[in-house]
């Protein structure tokens, strides 16, 4: 089967600029998770959709950062507008169930500068 | 908010040498992950548990959930070069069974010697 796919796989924008990431999780998952991964850490969960439903979205800094899930499949996060700290790779994934094991995205490395 | 303690944080052996890695949480959890990250990748599931006491293997690795509930291992036997990467723990807690809500840990970073 098809994995979860990412776009764009690196973006560098300047810092108060906006930046959009897309995913397109594995047909069938209900469930789609986006994550940030700064260098040297373990993945941090931001929000959690079960179809087009926001799940958890309790450690997304919601004064700038916004994500949506179009007709329960494809999903995008933006930022807007980005800060230096912004820097990480945001990861996406996606499982058929909350209870599994997710697939994951290769991942967009975000550079803000 | 919950943190998962993982440890070491990096590990240089020789090819053939077994592994050991452990992840410890101050809080009880229902499901423990292991995962690894290839550089430029996501990271990928190797074993999942679900059960206190559970062993289970998948080739030359092998998982433990802990039986406090506060703690998971990782062994790696007969490591080989391709073995290299970032292993990564996670677990879900108690409270989030039904979200699913991930937390992973810091990682463990495994470089392996020909």
């Amino acid at each position: 089967e098809a994995g979860v796919a990412q776009s764009p796989r690196y973006k560098i924008i300047e810092k108060r600029q906006s930046v959009a990431f897309w995913c397109n999780p594995i047909s069938g998952h209900a469930t789609l998770y986006w994550y940030q991964q700064i260098l040297g850490q373990g993945p941090k969960l931001l929000i959690q959709f079960q179809n087009n439903g926001v799940v958890d979205d309790s450690q997304l800094p919601k004064d700038r950062f916004s994500a949506e899930r179009l007709k329960g499949v494809d999903s995008t996060l933006k930022i807007q507008p980005a800060k230096l700290e912004d820097s990480a790779v945001y990861l996406c994934a996606s499982s058929l169930r909350p209870q599994e094991g997710s697939t994951f995205g290769s991942g967009t490395r975000l550079t803000v500068v | 908010g919950q943190q998962l303690n993982q440890s070491p944080q990096s590990m240089f052996i020789q090819e053939g040498e077994d592994v050991s890695m452990n992840c410890t949480s101050s809080s009880i959890f229902n499901t423990w992950l292991w995962y690894k990250q290839d550089p430029g990748e996501g990271p990928v599931l190797l074993i999942a548990l679900y059960k206190a006491g559970e062993l289970t293997s998948n080739g030359r690795l092998t998982a433990q959930f802990g039986i406090t509930r506060k703690d998971s291992f990782l062994n790696i036997s007969a490591s080989i070069p391709s073995d290299v990467g970032i292993y990564f723990c996670a677990g879900r807690s108690a409270g989030s069974s039904n979200t699913g809500k991930l937390i992973f840990g810091q990682g463990t970073t495994l470089q392996v010697k020909p």
